[in-house]
């Protein structure tokens, strides 16, 4: 069983709206969680990156929450533009001795005109 | 700061054919690592070196598969009488010495197995 666990698995949202992407992790120890975007064909790109203490982190349009203690993430787009279709990956790092990552499935997101 | 190359970017082979592909890190990044992507899903750990040792490898790493980092810098994975099921991206990433959270990945090797 995965221990990253994305939803939706994808989603179409109009030029112009927000949405939301949710990830649950049972990745223990935790050491601090992170969201990429891949584009099609591409390797992923950091967007944020959060430790145990922080709740929020932003990068421009992006807005990444953690819960720590309910172990849930959540990724904002605010004012989606057209380029922001790709897959958004949430991926948990832990503190074993040589940082072991764990990858979500992804969501998919499509952007349309 | 010339970012992770991987090459080719693209490889079509026909099954039973061996394919190499090479990973050239950020410099003096001593952590490297291989993942391979199916469509759809999140990359899936192969192995990763710290300079030139080979320090974990998934069970996903059959024995046809072989990585190997000789000099701790650039980085080769090979895989010997390719099947059907090995068709995936093959990303590279790597992390600098010391600051292990940073995570870089290349644009990957797309594989496809005929």
């Amino acid at each position: 069983k995965n221990q990253v666990e994305q939803s939706p698995q994808s989603l179409i949202i109009l030029e112009g709206k927000n949405c939301t992407l949710q990830c649950n992790y049972t990745v223990s120890p935790f050491s601090n969680l992170r969201w990429y975007k891949q584009d099609t064909g591409r390797g992923p790109v950091s967007l944020t990156i959060m430790t145990f203490s922080e709740n929020t982190k932003s990068n421009g349009r992006y807005t990444a929450t953690l819960d720590a203690d309910t172990k849930q993430s959540s990724l904002h787009i605010t004012a989606s533009q057209l380029s922001d279709s790709a897959s958004y990956i949430c991926v948990v790092m832990t503190t074993d001795s040589w940082g072991k990552f764990q990858f979500g499935a992804g969501t998919q997101v499509v952007v349309t005109p | 700061d010339t970012g992770v190359s991987q090459d080719p970017r693209h490889k079509i082979t026909k099954r039973g054919q061996n394919v190499t592909f090479r990973c050239d890190p950020i410099s003096e990044h001593n952590r490297l690592y291989w993942y391979r992507q199916t469509l759809g899903q999140g990359p899936e750990f192969l192995t990763y070196f710290q300079n030139e040792a080979q320090l974990e490898k998934s069970r996903l790493l059959s024995d046809r598969f072989s990585a190997e980092r000789p000099k701790g810098s650039f980085s080769t994975l090979e895989i010997q009488r390719t099947e059907q099921g090995d068709s995936a991206m093959y990303l590279c990433a790597s992390s600098p010495t010391g600051n292990y959270e940073k995570l870089f990945f290349g644009s990957g090797t797309q594989l496809s197995v005929l």
